[in-house]
C-alpha cells in the first residue's frame, strides 16, 4: 500500500500558484519525499524531492514540514500544460517506488 | 543526454503468446526498475537490477521476468500472456549504486495490449 496520502483532485486557474498537499505521517528519518507527474499515458516525469529542508528548482517547489509527516508542492505559476496526475512518494531503502493514486491537478483557463 | 528508451511502443499480443520489452537506460545510469500501470492497479513495481542483478522483486508471478546486460540495457519478458496483462510498461533507471538515494527517470512506456 501507498505511504503517503492525497487529495484524489484539485483545480487551479491559469497563472496562480498551485499548492498540491501530501500526507506522509508513516515516514521514517532516512526516506525521502519524492514527486513525480504524468501527463496522460507518458511516462511520470520527475519534479522534485527533498529530505527535511525545502527545496526549490526551475519547476517548483517542496515544503516539508517540520515533523516531516507532510508536504506541499508549490507550482508557481500553473500553465495548462501542468495539468497531469502528480504523485508524492516516499522512500529510501531501496529503488521501489510505491505510488498512490496521486492527485489530477486540472488547470483551468 | 539521450533519456530512458523503450522499445516498441506499442504492441498487440494474443492469449497464450510471451513478449519482450526492451530498456535503454540513461547513459551512466546502473539501475533500471520495471512498472506496471493498468487503470484498476495504477502504478505497480515489477523489479529492479542493478548490476546485471536483480536487486528488489515486485509481487507479480513468476510469468513475469527480466534480465540485464552489462551495458545496462534491460529487458523484460512476460509468458503466457493473459487478457490482464494489457498494461502500459514503464522502465526507469538511475544512478545510484545505493538504492534510493538517487532519482529516477521514466522512459515513455510501452504499450502492450493482450487480444
Amino acid at each position: 500500500d501507498a505511504k503517503t496520502t492525497q487529495p484524489p483532485s484539485m483545480d487551479c486557474a491559469e497563472g496562480r500558484a498551485a499548492n498540491l498537499p501530501c500526507n506522509h505521517s508513516t515516514i521514517s528519518g532516512n526516506e525521502y519525499v519524492y514527486w513525480y507527474r504524468q501527463i496522460h499515458s507518458q511516462g511520470p516525469q520527475y519534479i522534485i524531492h527533498g529530505l527535511k529542508n525545502n527545496e526549490t528548482n526551475e519547476m517548483a517547489s517542496l515544503i516539508i514540514t517540520e515533523d516531516r509527516k507532510s508536504s506541499t508542492l508549490i507550482l508557481p505559476h500553473a500553465t495548462l500544460r501542468d495539468t497531469a496526475v502528480y504523485y508524492c512518494i516516499s522512500g529510501g531503502a531501496t529503488n521501489k517506488l510505491i505510488f498512490g493514486t496521486g492527485t489530477l491537478l486540472a488547470v483551468q483557463p | 543526454k539521450a533519456g530512458v528508451t523503450q522499445t516498441p511502443r506499442y504492441l498487440i499480443k494474443t492469449r497464450g503468446q510471451q513478449v519482450t520489452l526492451s530498456c535503454s537506460p540513461i547513459s551512466g545510469h546502473r539501475s533500471v526498475s520495471w512498472y506496471q500501470q493498468t487503470p484498476g492497479q495504477g502504478l505497480q513495481f515489477l523489479f529492479e537490477y542493478f548490476s546485471e542483478t536483480q536487486r528488489n522483486k515486485g509481487n507479480f508471478p513468476g510469468r513475469f521476468s527480466g534480465r540485464q546486460f552489462s551495458n545496462s540495457r534491460s529487458e523484460m519478458n512476460v509468458s503466457t500472456l493473459e487478457l490482464g496483462d494489457s498494461a502500459l510498461y514503464l522502465c526507469a533507471s538511475s544512478l545510484a549504486a545505493l538504492a534510493g538515494t538517487d532519482t529516477q527517470y521514466f522512459g515513455p512506456g510501452t504499450r502492450l495490449t493482450v487480444l
